[in-house]
């Protein structure tokens, strides 16, 4: 099965600070990665998808990687807020394009 | 508004006792989907489909029912519940395929099976 971890469980930054939350997959190298963001007791919300062929994407202060030789995604949060703190998740495609993979996620919590 | 909601947000049931968990979106997405997400284990998929009649397992499709007989609702039915059902549920949509566009969550379920 197409297996994805998200390898920290936790990460504290202090405000100002760039958050770097890592992504790892095994087997193949998926399509595309997703990213989401999910607060404590609602649904996730996509943030942003980086395609296999992409080495880089940016939206505001977020910025993601795809690395396809280390099997791995990495997500920057750039001059991080306290509002930013919350769950990250990746996300890969598994069996064809309809279903999906979550990684357990990585809980950022930036300081003041 | 764009969106996807569920019915009910908080429930308290027995073991056994039918329940069906309703999720309805106003997008004409094709895409819906039933997710699970336990402590250390993440969101898994339970069930998952790409239209009306057409129905798929995801990861973890044991003790879980769906339908798709409209567009806009994707029923989850748990016919006997057990304990280990326990958990928080999402439902999302897409307009196509989970993987080429953002899945658009609803609330959440969370659920407690006595």
């Amino acid at each position: 099965s197409q297996k994805i971890e998200q390898n920290s469980e936790a990460l504290n930054i202090q405000e100002g600070k760039t958050a770097t939350l890592t992504c790892n997959y095994t087997n193949y190298s998926p399509a595309y990665l997703q990213w989401y963001r999910q607060d404590p007791g609602r649904g996730p919300v996509f943030l942003l998808l980086i395609r296999e062929n992409e080495k880089e994407k940016r939206k505001e202060r977020l910025k993601v990687t795809f690395d396809t030789t280390l099997k791995q995604s990495l997500f920057h949060i750039t001059a991080s807020q306290p509002a930013d703190s919350a769950t990250y998740l990746c996300a890969r495609p598994s069996g064809g394009y309809q279903k999906v993979t979550f990684g357990t996620g990585t809980k950022l919590q930036v300081i003041p | 508004e764009a969106q996807v909601t569920q019915n009910p947000r908080y429930l308290i049931t027995v073991t056994g006792k039918k329940l069906t968990v309703t999720c309805s979106q106003n997008m004409n997405h094709e895409y819906m989907s039933w997710y699970r997400q336990d402590p250390g284990l993440g969101l898994r998929q339970i069930y998952y489909s790409m239209n009306v009649e057409v129905t798929d397992k995801g990861d973890v499709p044991e003790g879980y029912k769906v339908s798709r007989k409209e567009k806009r609702n994707f029923p989850l039915i748990l016919e006997s519940p057990s304990p280990n059902q326990t958990s928080l549920y999402f439902c999302a949509s897409s307009p196509w395929g989970a993987s080429q566009e953002t899945q658009y969550f609803g609330p959440g379920t969370r659920l407690l099976v006595l």
